[in-house]
């Protein structure tokens, strides 16, 4: 079987409240973020993106903020519905110094929904 | 449509018995990448293709070896599986560092 695993931080709401998902990044030379929504058994999927001149960027229903200060970086998501349940992760982009580069996910956050 | 597709979805293996995961791309991306994804952990890189060029992470075992023979296609081998490699494993690509895509993963079991 697999090994054990860590135990992600979880993050229980009601539908319709506002969610804050929150992620420490590692690499102060990071130049862009994405927070990815995975649910069981799916690979990640993309929700929003910021680059590192940016502080604020916001989608449908989420919104990023980024704070290079303290390499913090947060996801809000607006009136949270139960299909947001999922577990949610931060992603850095470290440059390698090429055209390229490598995401470096995050712990993840686990997002329950309750109707 | 799916445009990184990974199969078997689910692979079932027996501890020492090599074993291939497969990853298709239609985007036409020059890098993709193999991750390893264990229970309640993020998904961790060990390795890349940028176009025909394979880049190893540093920490990635041996027994963990990959082969790209065309744009479309790599493969993730699994020379000697013990049970610690049982995981999901997530083939990614991208164009440019905006642009990963992620196909749906291979759920690998050693039994």
């Amino acid at each position: 079987g697999e090994s054990v695993g860590l135990h992600l931080p979880t993050l229980s709401v009601q539908e319709g409240d506002n969610s804050i998902i929150n992620c420490a990044y590692s690499n102060s030379a990071s130049d862009y973020f994405i927070w990815y929504k995975q649910e069981s058994g799916k690979g990640p999927q993309f929700i929003i993106d910021i680059r590192s001149n940016m502080d604020k960027r916001q989608g449908q229903r989420v919104t990023v903020l980024l704070n290079k200060t303290v390499k913090h970086l947060s996801l809000q998501i607006a009136a949270t519905q139960p299909g947001d349940s999922a577990v949610y992760f931060c992603a850095e982009n470290l440059d390698g110094g090429t055209s390229y580069g490598k995401l470096t996910f995050g712990q993840g956050t686990i997002l329950t929904v309750h109707p | 449509d799916a445009m990184v597709i990974q199969n078997p979805r689910y692979q079932v293996t027996q501890f020492g018995k090599p074993v291939t995961l497969s990853c298709s791309q239609t985007l036409n991306h020059n890098v993709m990448y193999w991750y390893q994804q264990k229970s309640s952990q993020a998904p961790k890189l060990l390795f890349h293709y940028y176009d025909k060029d394979f880049n190893n992470e540093a920490d990635t075992p041996d027994n963990f070896q990959s082969r790209r023979p065309n744009t479309s296609f790599c493969f993730l081998d699994i020379r000697s599986p013990g049970l610690g490699d049982a995981a999901m494993y997530l083939c990614a690509t991208s164009r440019d560092w905006a642009s990963w895509d992620f196909g749906a993963g291979t759920r690998l079991s050693v039994l």
